[in-house]
């Protein structure tokens, strides 16, 4: 059974450009939640997408932005890119099941903004 | 604004001893208790998950909740070098985001 796959897994940006990440879940699984990760920060929650709905939403600005397609892929969008956005953007599948949710994490995809 | 607890270590056991990982959560409707492991560079995986008060028992692994307390905890028995990396303590309700704590960084002197 194929994992959470990422790509790209590495890359490299200059401030104000923007970058598109995307992310196939485990075959099977209809939420796909994305993290972004810093030292400083932790895990911090970027949105999550059920069913190519945007299902929940955390606290950050507009510049960053997410799909879902029907086959459960998603892509999320960071535009007008900042220092600040260097950091591991992990993507997390689960199947749903009320009160037994689990998340399966990819391997990350690491942004340099210079 | 939910919040998930963890003392930031670094947390230091000697080969072979328990290591011992605590967590609090803010939200008494949380249902769901995970602990990830993350090794340095890579992403978190899941060790172990439990959803009702007691303990759980994996290998090594045991889980302990306590949902009037607010509390979940994670025992490593023998640890062992290979156990050394950040445990990411998660709090999950049905339909809404996985909130994560900052992580305690454990190291296993061998």
């Amino acid at each position: 059974k194929a994992g959470v796959t990422q790509t790209p897994r590495y890359l490299i940006k200059t401030r104000g450009q923007q970058v598109t990440l995307s992310c196939s879940p485990i075959s099977g699984h209809r939420s796909v939640s994305w993290y972004q990760q810093t030292p400083g920060q932790g895990l911090q929650f970027l949105f999550e997408y059920f069913s190519e709905t945007q299902r929940n939403k955390g606290n950050f600005p507009g510049r960053f932005s997410g799909r879902q397609f029907s086959n459960s892929r998603s892509e999320m969008n960071v535009s007008t890119l900042e220092l600040g956005d260097s950091a591991l953007y992990l993507c997390a599948s689960s199947w749903e099941a009320s009160g037994a949710n689990v998340l399966t994490f990819g391997a990350g995809s690491r942004l340099t903004v210079l | 604004q939910k919040e998930v607890e963890q003392n930031s270590g670094p947390l230091s056991v000697p080969e072979g001893a328990i290591a011992s990982l605590n967590c609090t959560y803010s939200d008494r409707v949380s249902q769901s208790f995970f602990w990830y492991r993350q090794y340095s560079g890579k992403s978190p995986e899941l060790i172990m998950s439990i959803y009702s008060n007691g303990d759980k028992e994996d290998g090594r692994f045991t889980a302990q909740l306590n949902k009037a307390s607010q509390y979940v905890s994670l025992l490593i028995r023998d640890s062992q070098p290979s156990d050394s990396a950040t445990y990411l303590c998660a709090v999950n309700i049905y339909g809404q985001n996985f909130v994560f704590g900052p992580g305690t960084r454990l190291s296993v002197l061998p």
